[in-house]
């Protein structure tokens, strides 16, 4: 049973492009979180996704949107990448219909660098 | 202030010890995570917890519900345990999403 995955792992960037940061979900997972974790800090939610919806947000700009397909997998998008953006970003999934008893499976993250 | 606080930031310990990390958060929750990260980067979640005590391998967790206070213990302490050891919340009205504490950097040495 493969877990959560998350590619690429590691990506470098310049300033103002744009990045595109995948996971698959665990198997049988239907909520997809996103998470940025800058370094020495702990990860901070960026949105959430279930039945191709976000369903939450936290304070990030709109230049991070993402997307859940049919088969429950995510995109995040980040435009008008700014250094501050460097980070590691995190996905996480989960099955809504267990609620908060629902554990959170993590992937290894993508390490983003911005140059 | 943040929501979730964790103590201390960083831990060095000898082969062998017991090691203690703290927990405290200022929101009510239904349930309170503790996680591990390696260098590299990937979480993994070792314990879910909602009240009293959990405990797998060297690994024991509690909670008090009433103080808002969480304990993770490491007994006999191992070289491979060195890592960020990570508290997070879920909040009562936030569903699924998670807010987490700092980190503790643990280094066992041998």
């Amino acid at each position: 049973d493969a877990g959560v995955t998350q590619s690429p792992t590691h990506l470098i960037k310049t300033r103002g492009q744009q990045v595109t940061l995948r996971c698959s979900p665990k198997s049988g997972h239907d909520t997809v979180s996103w998470y940025q974790q800058a370094l020495g800090q702990g990860p901070q939610f960026i949105f959430q996704y279930y039945e191709e919806e976000e369903r939450q947000r936290g304070n990030f700009p709109d230049r991070f949107s993402g997307h859940q397909f049919p088969n429950y997998s995510s995109e995040l998008n980040v435009n008008a990448l700014l250094l501050g953006d460097s980070a590691l970003y995190l996905c996480a999934s989960s099955l809504v219909s267990r609620g908060w008893l629902g554990e959170a499976f993590f992937g290894q993250g993508t390490r983003l660098t911005v140059v | 202030k943040n929501e979730v606080e964790q103590s201390p930031q960083n831990l060095t310990a000898q082969e062998g010890e017991f090691i203690t990390i703290n927990c405290s958060y200022s929101v009510g929750i239904s349930a309170l995570h503790w996680l591990q990260q390696h260098p590299g980067g990937g979480i993994v979640s070792l314990f879910m917890l909602s009240s009293g005590k959990k405990k797998h391998g060297r690994l024991i967790a509690t909670i008090n519900i009433q103080e808002k206070h969480s304990s993770l213990h490491i007994t006999a302490s191992h070289p491979r345990d060195s890592a960020v050891y990570i508290c997070a919340v879920r909040s009562e009205t936030s569903g699924s999403r998670l807010t987490f504490g700092e980190g503790t950097q643990l280094t066992v040495n041998p």
